[in-house]
């Protein structure tokens, strides 16, 4: 089956600054790859994906990168505010299955 | 509606005690997923149904039994439960095909287990 690598498993930030968050994938047949934050008490929420055949995909301060020979990919935050601070998954899609790496505590420093 | 709803929102019960966790979504989709999440770790698929048949179970112990009645609807009926299983339970659905896999999460039912 598949399995899913992230790190690192917290990270702190200074207000301002990048935050970048890898993961790796084992299953050369993932397609699909989502990343979800979830804040306390609270459900996972999408924040952007990317498809097999697509290399990069950004929405505002949030940025997606996927090496597909490498089986990795990248989730990049710029000018982090306080509201960013939550616990961020990756996760890669396989015949219906969603395998989530171990997920990334995010904290942002004001 | 991009909303899926899960009832109840908290849930204790004891170790002999019978219940069912709800969920519900109108979108359209097909595929309806549970998932159990422990505290600060990744949610862990339990159930996936799709076009309200069972598709996957990951090898899940037979006091969770799900159901899916219809295509917006889909239950977790517990029964014996251990304190072990205390947990957020989410459900998800989705869209089926090569081009819509985006799931989307309910809220969850955060159980107790006594």
């Amino acid at each position: 089956g598949e399995n899913v690598e992230q790190h690192p498993s917290t990270l702190s930030v200074q207000e301002g600054d990048s935050a970048v968050i890898k993961c790796t994938y084992s299953d050369s047949a993932s397609n699909y790859f989502p990343w979800y934050k979830q804040e306390l008490g609270k459900r996972p929420q999408l924040i952007i994906d990317i498809r097999s055949n697509v290399g990069e995909k950004k929405d505002q301060r949030i940025a997606v990168t996927l090496n597909k020979t490498a089986k990795h990919f990248s989730l990049h935050i710029t000018e982090t505010q306080p509201e960013d601070s939550a616990v961020y998954f990756c996760a890669a899609h396989n015949d219906y299955k969603l395998s989530f790496g171990a997920g990334t505590t995010v904290t942002v420093r004001a | 509606d991009t909303e899926v709803t899960q009832t109840p929102k908290h849930l204790v019960m004891g170790m002999t005690n019978k219940k069912s966790l709800k969920c519900e979504q109108h979108m359209g989709h097909r595929a309806m997923y549970w998932y159990k999440q422990k505290a600060k770790k990744p949610p862990e698929l339990m159930f996936v149904y799709s076009y309200e048949k069972l598709s996957i179970n990951e090898s899940v112990p037979s006091r969770f039994s799900p159901e899916c009645p219809n295509s917006s609807l889909l239950n977790l009926h517990l029964h014996a439960l251990q304190p072990e299983d205390s947990a957020l339970y989410l459900c998800a659905s989705s869209q089926v095909g090569r081009s819509s896999y985006e799931q989307y999460f309910g809220p969850g039912t955060r159980l107790t287990v006594t």
